[in-house]
Protein backbone atom coordinates (compact mmCIF):
# COMPACT_ATOMS: atom_id res chain seq x y z
CA UNK A 1 0.00 0.00 0.00
CA UNK A 2 1.42 3.05 -1.13
CA UNK A 3 1.66 5.88 1.91
CA UNK A 4 0.10 8.91 0.09
CA UNK A 5 -2.82 8.16 -1.64
CA UNK A 6 -4.60 10.47 -3.65
CA UNK A 7 -8.18 10.08 -5.82
CA UNK A 8 -9.44 10.31 -7.92
CA UNK A 9 -6.42 9.12 -10.40
CA UNK A 10 -8.35 11.01 -13.82
CA UNK A 11 -10.59 13.69 -13.70
CA UNK A 12 -12.31 15.58 -16.47
CA UNK A 13 -14.43 18.79 -15.81
CA UNK A 14 -16.20 21.23 -17.85
CA UNK A 15 -14.16 25.02 -17.68
CA UNK A 16 -15.82 26.80 -14.95
CA UNK A 17 -16.15 24.06 -12.73
CA UNK A 18 -14.98 23.75 -8.65
CA UNK A 19 -12.71 20.79 -8.72
CA UNK A 20 -11.35 18.65 -5.68
CA UNK A 21 -8.75 16.74 -5.63
CA UNK A 22 -7.67 14.56 -2.13
CA UNK A 23 -4.33 13.03 -0.59
CA UNK A 24 -4.39 10.82 2.41
CA UNK A 25 -1.05 9.87 3.98
CA UNK A 26 -0.11 7.21 5.96
CA UNK A 27 3.53 8.33 7.47
CA UNK A 28 4.59 10.70 9.90
CA UNK A 29 4.90 14.36 7.93
CA UNK A 30 6.44 17.56 8.69
CA UNK A 31 4.60 18.91 5.60
CA UNK A 32 2.35 17.70 2.48
CA UNK A 33 3.19 19.68 -1.06
CA UNK A 34 0.97 19.95 -4.06
CA UNK A 35 2.97 19.65 -7.06
CA UNK A 36 1.77 20.17 -10.93
CA UNK A 37 3.72 18.77 -13.74
CA UNK A 38 2.51 19.66 -17.33
CA UNK A 39 2.79 17.22 -20.38
CA UNK A 40 6.51 18.40 -21.02
CA UNK A 41 7.01 17.01 -18.00
CA UNK A 42 8.37 20.06 -15.77
CA UNK A 43 7.38 20.19 -12.06
CA UNK A 44 6.24 23.13 -10.27
CA UNK A 45 5.58 23.42 -6.74
CA UNK A 46 2.30 24.54 -5.93
CA UNK A 47 2.01 24.25 -2.00
CA UNK A 48 4.06 23.41 1.14
CA UNK A 49 1.43 23.11 4.14
CA UNK A 50 1.60 21.85 7.24
CA UNK A 51 -1.10 22.84 8.73
CA UNK A 52 -4.62 25.12 8.12
CA UNK A 53 -4.71 26.65 4.49
CA UNK A 54 -3.57 28.41 1.73
CA UNK A 55 -4.47 30.19 -1.06
CA UNK A 56 -2.76 31.47 -4.30
CA UNK A 57 -5.18 33.34 -7.19
CA UNK A 58 -7.28 30.40 -7.83
CA UNK A 59 -5.75 27.38 -5.99
CA UNK A 60 -6.64 26.01 -2.53
CA UNK A 61 -5.07 23.74 -0.38
CA UNK A 62 -6.20 22.38 2.88
CA UNK A 63 -4.63 20.04 5.85
CA UNK A 64 -6.20 18.08 7.94
CA UNK A 65 -3.02 16.65 10.36
CA UNK A 66 -5.39 14.52 12.77
CA UNK A 67 -7.00 12.88 9.91
CA UNK A 68 -4.26 12.45 7.74
CA UNK A 69 -5.86 14.01 4.80
CA UNK A 70 -5.37 17.41 2.13
CA UNK A 71 -6.94 18.66 -0.75
CA UNK A 72 -6.31 20.43 -3.56
CA UNK A 73 -8.85 22.51 -4.75
CA UNK A 74 -9.08 24.70 -7.82
CA UNK A 75 -12.04 27.50 -8.10
CA UNK A 76 -13.49 28.55 -12.05
CA UNK A 77 -11.41 25.72 -13.53
CA UNK A 78 -9.86 26.54 -17.04
CA UNK A 79 -8.26 24.48 -19.95
CA UNK A 80 -4.83 25.45 -18.90
CA UNK A 81 -5.46 24.07 -15.33
CA UNK A 82 -4.79 20.09 -17.51
CA UNK A 83 -2.19 18.86 -16.16
CA UNK A 84 -1.29 16.33 -13.50
CA UNK A 85 -1.19 17.25 -9.89
CA UNK A 86 1.11 15.31 -7.41
CA UNK A 87 0.28 14.93 -4.10
CA UNK A 88 3.99 14.43 -1.45
CA UNK A 89 4.54 14.29 1.83
CA UNK A 90 8.05 15.36 3.08
CA UNK A 91 9.60 14.71 6.56
CA UNK A 92 11.69 17.24 8.56
CA UNK A 93 14.86 16.26 7.17
CA UNK A 94 16.22 17.76 4.20
CA UNK A 95 17.69 14.77 3.46
CA UNK A 96 14.91 12.72 2.87
CA UNK A 97 13.14 12.28 -0.49
CA UNK A 98 9.57 13.18 -0.72
CA UNK A 99 7.17 10.18 -0.71
CA UNK A 100 5.13 10.72 -3.95
CA UNK A 101 1.09 9.79 -4.51
CA UNK A 102 0.45 8.75 -8.07
CA UNK A 103 -1.10 11.77 -9.39
CA UNK A 104 -4.05 13.18 -10.43
CA UNK A 105 -4.50 13.98 -13.93
CA UNK A 106 -6.76 16.55 -14.58
CA UNK A 107 -8.48 17.40 -18.20
CA UNK A 108 -10.46 20.84 -17.87
CA UNK A 109 -12.47 20.53 -21.26
CA UNK A 110 -13.37 23.98 -22.85
CA UNK B 1 13.54 32.35 -12.35
CA UNK B 2 14.56 28.56 -11.92
CA UNK B 3 16.11 27.45 -8.95
CA UNK B 4 16.99 24.17 -10.51
CA UNK B 5 18.79 23.73 -13.90
CA UNK B 6 18.72 20.41 -15.31
CA UNK B 7 20.67 19.97 -18.59
CA UNK B 8 20.18 18.91 -21.30
CA UNK B 9 16.38 18.57 -21.80
CA UNK B 10 16.45 15.85 -23.96
CA UNK B 11 18.70 13.95 -25.77
CA UNK B 12 18.49 10.80 -28.60
CA UNK B 13 21.33 8.71 -28.78
CA UNK B 14 21.80 5.42 -29.89
CA UNK B 15 22.13 1.97 -27.77
CA UNK B 16 25.57 1.62 -25.64
CA UNK B 17 25.82 5.58 -25.76
CA UNK B 18 26.93 7.12 -22.13
CA UNK B 19 25.04 10.12 -21.48
CA UNK B 20 25.60 12.55 -18.90
CA UNK B 21 22.54 14.84 -16.97
CA UNK B 22 23.46 17.50 -15.02
CA UNK B 23 21.96 19.15 -11.97
CA UNK B 24 22.75 22.39 -10.76
CA UNK B 25 21.02 24.53 -7.65
CA UNK B 26 21.08 28.02 -8.50
CA UNK B 27 19.95 29.30 -5.31
CA UNK B 28 20.66 27.10 -2.70
CA UNK B 29 23.71 25.18 -1.62
CA UNK B 30 22.53 21.53 -1.93
CA UNK B 31 24.20 18.67 0.04
CA UNK B 32 21.69 16.27 -1.35
CA UNK B 33 20.04 16.16 -4.21
CA UNK B 34 17.13 13.44 -5.47
CA UNK B 35 17.06 11.51 -8.54
CA UNK B 36 13.56 10.44 -9.80
CA UNK B 37 12.51 8.60 -12.97
CA UNK B 38 9.33 8.89 -14.62
CA UNK B 39 7.85 6.45 -16.94
CA UNK B 40 5.13 7.72 -19.19
CA UNK B 41 2.03 7.83 -17.54
CA UNK B 42 3.43 6.64 -14.27
CA UNK B 43 4.50 8.59 -11.00
CA UNK B 44 7.71 9.40 -9.90
CA UNK B 45 10.24 6.91 -9.08
CA UNK B 46 13.11 7.61 -6.81
CA UNK B 47 16.51 6.02 -8.21
CA UNK B 48 19.01 7.89 -5.94
CA UNK B 49 20.10 9.96 -3.47
CA UNK B 50 22.73 12.63 -4.06
CA UNK B 51 24.90 13.16 -1.11
CA UNK B 52 27.84 15.73 -2.00
CA UNK B 53 31.41 14.72 -1.31
CA UNK B 54 30.31 11.32 -0.74
CA UNK B 55 28.36 8.22 -2.34
CA UNK B 56 24.98 8.04 -3.33
CA UNK B 57 22.43 6.15 -1.95
CA UNK B 58 20.57 3.88 -4.30
CA UNK B 59 16.78 2.53 -3.99
CA UNK B 60 16.22 -1.08 -4.13
CA UNK B 61 16.73 -2.38 -7.92
CA UNK B 62 18.46 0.51 -9.40
CA UNK B 63 22.16 -0.59 -10.58
CA UNK B 64 24.63 1.56 -9.14
CA UNK B 65 26.98 0.83 -11.67
CA UNK B 66 24.72 1.74 -14.81
CA UNK B 67 23.62 4.93 -12.98
CA UNK B 68 26.52 6.44 -12.00
CA UNK B 69 26.08 9.78 -9.62
CA UNK B 70 28.58 11.92 -8.97
CA UNK B 71 27.90 15.06 -6.62
CA UNK B 72 31.11 17.05 -6.47
CA UNK B 73 30.60 20.07 -5.41
CA UNK B 74 27.67 21.95 -3.32
CA UNK B 75 25.91 23.18 -6.65
CA UNK B 76 26.16 20.22 -8.96
CA UNK B 77 25.05 16.72 -9.21
CA UNK B 78 25.65 14.48 -12.25
CA UNK B 79 23.66 11.27 -13.49
CA UNK B 80 25.71 9.65 -15.86
CA UNK B 81 23.46 6.36 -17.62
CA UNK B 82 26.23 4.04 -19.07
CA UNK B 83 25.91 2.50 -22.02
CA UNK B 84 22.34 2.73 -22.54
CA UNK B 85 19.72 0.63 -24.06
CA UNK B 86 16.59 1.15 -25.26
CA UNK B 87 14.70 -0.22 -21.67
CA UNK B 88 16.60 2.81 -20.25
CA UNK B 89 14.59 5.84 -22.13
CA UNK B 90 12.45 7.80 -19.79
CA UNK B 91 12.28 10.52 -17.93
CA UNK B 92 14.70 11.84 -15.63
CA UNK B 93 14.64 14.72 -13.20
CA UNK B 94 16.37 15.81 -10.26
CA UNK B 95 15.21 17.93 -7.36
CA UNK B 96 16.66 20.09 -4.58
CA UNK B 97 15.41 20.94 -0.81
CA UNK B 98 15.98 24.73 0.15
CA UNK B 99 14.26 27.18 1.46
CA UNK B 100 11.76 25.68 3.03
CA UNK B 101 10.13 24.28 -0.05
CA UNK B 102 11.23 21.33 -2.84
CA UNK B 103 12.58 22.19 -6.10
CA UNK B 104 12.87 20.54 -9.54
CA UNK B 105 14.44 20.86 -12.63
CA UNK B 106 12.50 20.60 -15.77
CA UNK B 107 13.57 16.89 -16.40
CA UNK B 108 15.66 15.39 -19.28
CA UNK B 109 14.07 13.27 -21.57
CA UNK B 110 16.23 10.15 -23.02
CA UNK B 111 15.27 8.16 -25.97
CA UNK B 112 17.67 5.34 -26.89
CA UNK B 113 17.53 3.98 -30.52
Amino acid sequence: KNEVEQSPQNLTAQEGEFITINCSYSVGISALHWLQQHPGGGIVSLFMLSSGKKKHGRLIATINIQEKHSSLHITASHPRDSAVYICAASSNSGNTPLVFGKGTRLSVIA
Amino acid sequence: GAVVSQHPSRVICKSGTSVKIECRSLDFQATTMFWYRQFPKKSLMLMATSNEGSKATYEQGVEKDKFLINHASLTLSTLTVTSAHPEDSSFYICSVRGGGAQHFGDGTRLSIL
